[in-house]
């Protein structure tokens, strides 16, 4: 069974640098094809893609975030970190990180999410 | 950037009914599209992807066409589970989703 959960803080003040961890089971991401990603939905809005990460190490960052974003891997604790720096009110999301197959190309599995909010 | 666009925004419907949501990309994205559905409080769950092809556990009821830039999803006979928002998603350039499609009750 394919799990994932997302923790970290759930209250950043603005300019702070948020880091979230991704903790899944059921998968490897040493394994070929797989990858973790990181995607973000506003409250009452829609959703937006972050960062993902490949088995293989490879990084793919959303353009209008790149500057901001560094996602990387820890095989042996199965385990996904995810850090934006500078972080303002508008910021403030449930953040989901989620299964990707490189075979299908699409998020298949995903965390129940984590709700941050910005505000000092 | 590829942008997507979704009709209608929201949708009132009766158990049985047939359903349909149409999504638009902004450029030809070929047949790299995706279907979620989400419910309040829940994660997406992932239900069509490479536009037609039924992701496993999905019920039959569900199905996807098209290709290029213009896509649908339909529900042959809505059920009382179906009721949520879905979401288009892009993966031909990055991912980009849609701004969804309530579906509530009529």
């Amino acid at each position: 069974q394919i799990t994932l959960k997302e923790s970290g803080p759930t209250l950043v003040k603005p300019t702070q640098t948020l880091t979230l961890t991704c903790s899944f089971s059921g998968f490897s991401l040493s394994t070929a094809t797989v990858g973790v990603g990181w995607i973000r939905q506003p409250p009452g809005k829609a959703l937006e893609w972050l960062a993902l990460i490949y088995w293989d190490d490879h990084e793919s960052y959303s353009p209008s975030l790149r500057d901001r974003l560094t996602i990387t891997g820890d095989t042996s604790k199965n385990q996904v970190v995810l850090t934006m720096t500078n972080m303002d009110p508008v910021d403030t999301a449930t953040y989901y990180c989620a299964r990707y197959s490189s075979s299908s190309l699409v998020f298949h599995s995903w965390g129940l999410g984590i709700l941050v909010s910005i505000s000092s | 950037d590829i942008q997507m666009t979704q009709s209608p925004s929201t949708l009132s419907a009766s158990v049985g009914d047939r359903v349909t949501i149409s999504c638009r990309a902004s450029q030809s994205i070929s047949s790299w599209l995706a279907w979620y559905q989400q419910k309040p409080g829940k994660a997406p769950k992932l239900l069509i992807y490479q536009a037609s092809s039924l992701e496993s556990g999905v019920p039959s009821r569900f199905s996807g066409s098209g290709s290029g830039t213009e896509f649908t999803l339909t529900i042959s006979s809505l059920q009382p589970d179906d009721f949520a928002t879905y979401y288009c998603q892009q993966y031909n350039t990055y991912f980009t989703f849609g701004p969804g499609t309530k579906v509530d009750i009529k």
